[in-house]
């Protein structure tokens, strides 16, 4: 069964509004979490690491301000894309690490489409 | 920094032929290397994943073995089903990056009846 869970798994909001995806970790805890944004028929790019308790880190040319990220407990972060656009409309997945002995295992949620319009 | 390059697609197939999608990476040190699976509108699924050198991961009779030498995590299939078709990701996680991923651009994989 699944061990990452995103909701929604898809939404449509106004152009201006903003709209928040929620990606929890079931049965296990994060510390860090990450945030990938896929468009479509391409591949993933990471967004930002969602980090327990301190800021997130964003990867290059990712606006912190437009990509709001909280990782508020162990077991949830969440992405709120703040005044959408159009061009804001795309695939966001999350991703979790699992440590065991054979090293970290990295899990994906169901991803959730944004469509702004 | 870290890459990962993979054969570009769509491959399309018959049923039950062989499928083979390359995947080579560049990395420092030694990277984890994952296989992801994307059914059409789904999130991603981890196919199999190798951790160290001559590993091989399988999984639903898919095989990858991690090949240092050639830098190589190549993934493999006797036997496709028409229920494979979707789009194969290689990625890997280098030690130095965490938990991160570097994706490869995927390989959309069609198997027709």
């Amino acid at each position: 069964g699944a061990v990452v869970s995103q909701h929604p798994s898809r939404v449509i909001c106004k152009s201006g509004t903003s709209v928040k995806i929620e990606c929890r970790s079931l049965d296990f805890q994060a510390t860090t979490m990450f945030w990938y944004r896929q468009f479509p028929k391409k591949s993933l790019m990471l967004m930002a690491t969602s980090n327990e308790g301190s800021k997130a880190t964003y990867e290059q040319g990712v606006e912190k301000d437009k990509f709001l990220i909280n990782h508020a407990s162990l077991t949830l972060s969440t992405l709120t894309v703040t005044s959408a656009h159009p061009e804001d409309s795309s695939f966001y997945i999350c991703s979790a690490p699992i440590t065991g002995s054979g090293g970290n295992t990295i899990y994906f949620g169901e991803g959730s489409w944004l469509t702004v319009v | 920094g870290d890459s990962v390059t993979q054969m570009e697609g769509p491959v399309t197939l018959s049923e039950e032929a062989c499928l083979t999608i390359n995947c080579t990476y560049t990395a420092t040190g030694y990277p984890s290397l994952f296989w992801y699976v994307q059914y059409p509108g789904e999130g991603l699924q981890l196919l199999l994943k190798a951790t160290k050198a001559d590993d091989k991961g399988s999984n639903k009779g898919f095989e990858a073995t991690y090949r240092k030498e050639t830098t190589s995590f190549h993934l493999e299939k006797g036997s496709v089903q028409v229920s494979d078709s979707a789009v194969y990701f290689c990625a890997l996680s280098g030690r130095a990056a965490g938990n991160k991923l570097t994706f490869g651009g995927g390989t959309r994989v069609l198997v027709k009846p």
